[in-house]
């Protein structure tokens, strides 16, 4: 079975612009999470999406935004990018929603 | 919010010892779930636990369900160069819960 897949593995983009990411999930699995991990703060949860339904979300502002299709295929969306948004973006597929199968993640630089 | 406790930040361990990590929430959790993360990788599932109680081995690695729910432990026996990396324990409360994780443990080997 392939893995989870992120596309693309790194991105650099400037202030103020707005970035999409995409994540394929492994076959079978309908829940889909997102994840913003920077130094230090760990693992922070962005949102899960489940048969195309957001089911969980964090504490992030509303700048960041999702959406998961009928394949279970997964975007994240993130506006008006801030110095502070650099981090890697980290994708979790699951068919429950319990064990969680990490993609590689997307490094997003923000100049 | 759910917040899971992981200490000491970083261990430095001699090859060939046994490691120990727990992992603690005021908050019970009904899944617990250890990850290892490599650096420029996302995090691998290593062993999923479901019952309190619960003892499940993967090779060298035998982690616990905390008999009151709010713990977990992982063990490491016989370390290697390889074990390297960061140790992040998660955590579900329930089948519409997200996935809370630890801020991770960084483990060092020296051979």
């Amino acid at each position: 079975k392939a893995g989870v897949t992120q596309t693309p593995r790194y991105l650099i983009k400037t202030r103020g612009q707005q970035v999409t990411l995409s994540c394929s999930p492994i076959s079978g699995h309908r829940s889909v999470s997102w994840y913003q991990q920077t130094p230090g703060q760990g693992l922070q949860f962005l949102f899960e999406y489940f048969s195309e339904t957001q089911r969980n979300k964090g504490n992030f502002p509303g700048r960041f935004s999702g959406r998961q299709f009928s394949n279970s295929r997964s975007e994240m969306n993130v506006s008006t990018l801030e110095l502070g948004d650099s981090a890697l973006y980290l994708c979790a597929s699951s068919f429950t929603g319990d064990e969680q199968f990490f993609g590689p993640g997307t490094r997003l630089t923000v100049l | 919010g759910q917040q899971l406790n992981q200490s000491p930040q970083s261990m430095f361990i001699q090859e060939g010892e046994d490691v120990s990590m727990n992992c603690t929430s005021s908050s019970i959790f009904n899944t617990w779930l250890w990850y290892k993360q490599d650096p420029g990788e996302g995090p691998v599932l290593l062993i999923a636990l479901y019952k309190a109680g619960e003892l499940t081995s993967n090779g060298r690695l035998t982690a616990q369900f905390g008999i009151t729910r709010k713990d977990s432990f992982l063990n490491i026996s016989a370390s290697i160069p390889s074990d390297v990396g960061i140790y992040f324990c998660a955590g579900r409360a329930g089948a519409n819960s997200k996935l809370t994780f630890g801020k991770g443990i960084t483990l060092s080997v020296r051979p």
